[in-house]
């Protein structure tokens, strides 16, 4: 079975520093890997996504994640963050294809002090 | 990019009564959606997924006749709560996806408080 782990529940950076938030996965074929931030009340936003290729994805605000098939991962990094970035991000795994069901991970609170 | 419109964003109800959803794609055609339920501080949890013309297929635990869902055409499913309690106050989001290998693309979500 499929699954999804982010380790961080809350993580708290000051604005204008770097960023990572972790997420671990567990699949048995070629995953299809997604980031999503959710701000409050809000629904999903899709900052990023993995099949193929090069393994250091570019997305949408500033941010990039590396799949590690390695170490099972795909992380997702910011050089500098912004206040507006605080907000909810999910990591998803899903098998190939457009109409496949996701998995998501916990997610990450992220809380930016001035 | 990809646009859903859900909506109403917020609906506040007695119990007993049945409460409509709607999830509209409105710049692309959606051969599926999925409807999602999320409780407060927590991830989502897949309710159903739907393919238009066909009917909805359930996760495990989920009571299909508590929560119809139609998707009659490529740009618009329904989820309707029937006979709604203050248990099923929560948070409804949906998606869709497209066809061409296209990621799903979220609706705003609707919370759904029943007194």
């Amino acid at each position: 079975a499929q699954s999804v782990t982010q380790p961080d529940i809350h993580i708290t950076v000051s604005e204008g520093a770097s960023l990572e938030l972790r997420c671990n996965y567990s699949y048995g074929a070629t995953p299809y890997l997604f980031w999503y931030v959710q701000s409050p009340g809000q629904g999903l936003q899709l900052l990023l996504k993995y099949f193929s290729g090069d393994t250091l994805v570019q997305g949408i605000k500033g941010f990039e994640a590396e799949f590690k098939r390695s170490q099972s991962s795909f992380n997702l990094r910011k050089p500098s963050v912004h206040w507006s970035d605080a907000a909810e991000y999910f990591c998803a795994v899903g098998p190939t294809g457009t109409a496949s069901k996701l998995t998501f991970g916990t997610g990450t609170r992220l809380q930016v002090t001035l | 990019g990809a646009v859903v419109s859900q909506h109403p964003s917020w609906v506040i109800c007695k119990s007993g009564t049945s409460v409509k959803i709607e999830c509209r794609s409105l710049d692309f055609q959606a051969t599926t959606m999925f409807w999602y339920r999320q409780f407060p501080k927590q991830s989502l949890m897949l309710m159903a997924t739907s393919n238009e013309g066909s009917k909805a297929t359930y996760e495990q635990g989920v009571e299909k006749d508590k929560f119809l869902i139609n998707h009659a055409s490529l740009t618009l499913s329904t989820l309707t709560v029937t006979s709604a309690h203050p248990e099923d106050s929560s948070f409804y989001i949906c998606s869709a996806a497209g066809r061409g290998g296209q990621p799903q693309h979220f609706g705003d979500g609707t919370r759904l408080s029943i007194l």
